[in-house]
């Protein structure tokens, strides 16, 4: 099955720098790949996907980029800001193939803003 | 803006108890998941329903562990007995259905098992 590693474990940034959280998954076959942010007592909140058709992907201050040929991707966080400080989640998934679509996560990042 | 819905939010059992958790999801979302998530760690798929048939169920412990979703739309997960290692936050997520991808967590249930 999916593995999927995640690092760094823990993340401290000064507000206003950048953070990156980098993945890696086994499965050459799996071709969706989502962020999720979980603050304390919540669940995951999906905050941005790539799909394996593409290389970049971009929503305001949030960025993933996807390398299929290394089996990696990485979430790209610019100005940072307090309320970034959470858990973040990467997952890979086989999409929509179906009865194929769980999601295998990654250990997690806690990103601390620092103010 | 649309959500999944879980209760309780919080159960505190003894071990050897019932417990049973229940989930909402998205309205016209066909596909729905339940998760486990240990402290620490990402969650883990117990079991996926469409409509109301069971797609996948390999990772759920059959021994104690039941889910349903008679009417292809709430879901109610069942732990009988539970044992100590069951405490975790259960979660459940919805999706729109084949041919999608996005997947919509709820703020899941936080089981405390002494």
């Amino acid at each position: 099955g999916e593995n999927v590693e995640q690092h760094p474990s823990t993340l401290s940034v000064q507000e206003g720098d950048s953070a990156v959280i980098k993945c890696t998954y086994s499965d050459s076959a799996s071709n969706y790949f989502p962020w999720y942010k979980q603050e304390l007592g919540k669940g995951p909140q999906l905050i941005i996907d790539i799909r394996s058709n593409v290389g970049e992907k971009k929503d305001q201050r949030i960025a993933v980029t996807l390398n299929k040929t290394a089996k990696h991707f990485s979430l790209h966080i610019t100005e940072t800001q307090p309320e970034d400080s959470a858990v973040y989640f990467c997952a890979a998934s086989r999409g929509a193939d179906f009865g194929n679509e769980k999601l295998t996560f990654g250990t997690g990042t806690r990103l601390t803003i620092i103010p | 803006e649309a959500e999944v819905a879980q209760s309780p939010r919080y159960k505190i059992t003894e071990k050897s108890q019932a417990v049973a958790f229940w989930c909402d999801p998205i309205s016209g979302h066909a596909t729905l998941y339940w998760y486990r998530q240990i402290l620490g760690q990402g969650p883990e798929l117990l079991v996926q329903f469409q409509d109301e048939s069971v797609v996948d169920d390999s990772q759920l412990p059959k021994d104690r562990f039941s889910a349903e979703r008679l009417k292809g739309v709430d879901s109610t997960l069942k732990i009988q007995p539970a044992e100590l290692g069951d405490s975790a936050m259960y979660l459940c997520a919805s999706s729109f259905g084949p041919d999608t991808y996005e997947q919509y967590f709820g703020p899941g249930t936080r089981l405390t098992v002494t």
